[in-house]
């Protein structure tokens, strides 16, 4: 693994559904995020966590949970979908240790719920 | 009114043009990113600013704290610079960054 990455790729889903995103980043950051993206909405926070072991919300969070029980794993999980959840989801990672803060992104899942 | 706002929304303009993206904020930041998004592609960050002016290649981008803008330029532009360009910020209240509505850039050959 080199970077950030995001499992699947897209998805289709059911309406009433559980889901899990999966996002795994392998540069010890500590810090990661989940964005939706939407046409004509931009990207949006979902949740984030600063460190493992803690969990924030971001401007969108309702209908989503995460966990981050390490530094490298960040899942994003919708309890029971709904169709205004169709979207494209970023995970997104940065080392708050280093000034620069650069965010790095994973690919996206493009997920789909009917 | 959104904390960040960007223009143009769209801009469509001739190969080796010089282009300049706006973004203007209305809350305290600690930081602002501009992010490259091509049609299809992942998120790349091309800039992080506090303060002043970075370069790098054909690409400057620009920061003024007390005004609560800045500018991303793009000399000699060709068509691979097609692309949707994002502004966000990291505010000093809030973790995670809040996105501009980004601006689409077609650059015609």
């Amino acid at each position: 693994i080199a970077g950030i990455t995001q499992a699947p790729t897209s998805q289709i889903l059911a309406a009433g559904r559980r889901m899990t995103l999966r996002c795994t980043q392998d540069m010890r950051h500590n810090a990661m995020y989940w964005y939706r993206q939407d046409l004509g909405l931009g990207l949006r926070l979902i949740h984030y966590s600063n460190t493992a072991g803690t969990t924030g919300k971001g401007e969108v969070p309702d209908g989503y949970s995460v966990s981050r029980a390490n530094t490298d794993d960040f899942p994003l999980t919708l309890a029971s979908a709904v169709p205004s959840q169709t979207s494209v989801y970023f995970c997104a990672s940065s080392d708050r240790a280093v000034s620069t803060d650069t965010q790095y992104f994973g690919p996206g899942t493009r997920l789909t719920v009917l | 009114k959104n904390e960040v706002e960007q223009s143009p929304q769209n801009l469509t303009a001739q190969e080796g043009e010089f282009i300049t993206i706006n973004c203007s904020y209305s809350v305290g930041i600690s930081a602002l990113h501009w992010l490259q998004q091509h049609p299809g592609g992942g998120i790349v960050s091309l800039f992080m600013l506090s303060s002043g002016k970075k370069k790098h290649g054909r690409l400057i981008a620009t920061i003024n704290i007390q005004e609560k803008h800045s500018s991303l330029h793009i000399t000699a532009s060709h068509p691979r610079d097609s692309a949707v360009y994002t502004c966000a910020v990291r505010s000093t209240y809030a973790d995670g960054l809040t996105f501009g509505k980004g601006t689409h850039l077609i650059i015609q050959p």
